[in-house]
């Protein structure tokens, strides 16, 4: 089936507007983290759920990011009031089953975010 | 925290060279470790996936080896071609976590 992907592929902002990352998972797999990705350095952690639970959102970098999984798929990461150093590619993951590295985790193409 | 390191950062060879991608991690309590590549603009594409009982793994021309005591892995891309030119990511996945760690990448140019 379809790999995990990501919408929109490219997005810039006017600094202080909000914007809305979406990703959608494979069909089926549990596990969803998003990471973002500064230029030229490997992505960082942001959050993980397992279904619709977030369980961790130890790496959002402020109160302004959000992430939400409603009904266990689909998944949106928001970024209010954006900041030049959101600037970044975020990345969205996925793996078939819950809660550990030893599952596979497979990436989208991301979203370029360019705050001006 | 899991503190990943890649070297070279950069690397420009000429077309039919080998390749070597070197990256070390400082705990080595893993369940596996992922090689990614990833072109500019672009998200990351699995290319190895070996897990921490195996010491290595082929896919074509590709070979990655796992020494999990020392905390290291190598890529290796045997007879480079122009289409190699990417960046190349390691990411050891921890086995009391879930998120991976990630290095900052190696960036490779092969030269027709």
């Amino acid at each position: 089936g379809a790999g995990v992907s990501q919408s929109p592929r490219y997005k810039v902002a006017k600094r202080g507007q909000d914007v809305a990352l979406r990703c959608d998972p494979i069909s089926g797999h549990v596990s969803l983290f998003w990471y973002q990705q500064a230029l030229g350095q490997g992505p960082e952690f942001l959050t993980y759920f397992q279904n619709e639970a977030q369980l961790d959102k130890s790496g959002l970098p402020s109160d302004r990011f959000f992430a939400e999984r409603p009904e266990g798929s689909v998944s949106t990461l928001k970024i209010q009031r954006t900041q030049q150093e959101d600037s970044a590619v975020y990345l969205c993951a996925s793996s078939l089953e819950a809660g550990s590295s030893y599952n596979e985790q497979f990436f989208g193409p991301g979203t370029r975010l360019t705050v001006l | 925290k899991q503190e990943v390191t890649q070297i070279p950062a950069a690397l420009s060879v000429p077309e039919g060279e080998n390749l070597v991608l070197n990256c070390s991690f400082t705990d080595s309590a893993i369940y596996n470790l992922q090689w990614f590549r990833q072109d500019p603009g672009k998200g990351l594409t699995s290319l190895l996936l070996i897990q921490s009982s195996q010491r290595e793994q082929t896919s074509g021309r590709l070979n990655a080896s796992l020494d999990k005591s020392s905390g290291r892995s190598t890529l290796y891309i045997a007879a480079s071609q122009p289409g190699d030119s990417a960046t190349y990511l390691c990411a050891p996945g921890a086995s009391d976590d879930y998120k991976l760690s990630f290095g900052a990448g190696t960036t490779v140019t092969v030269r027709a």
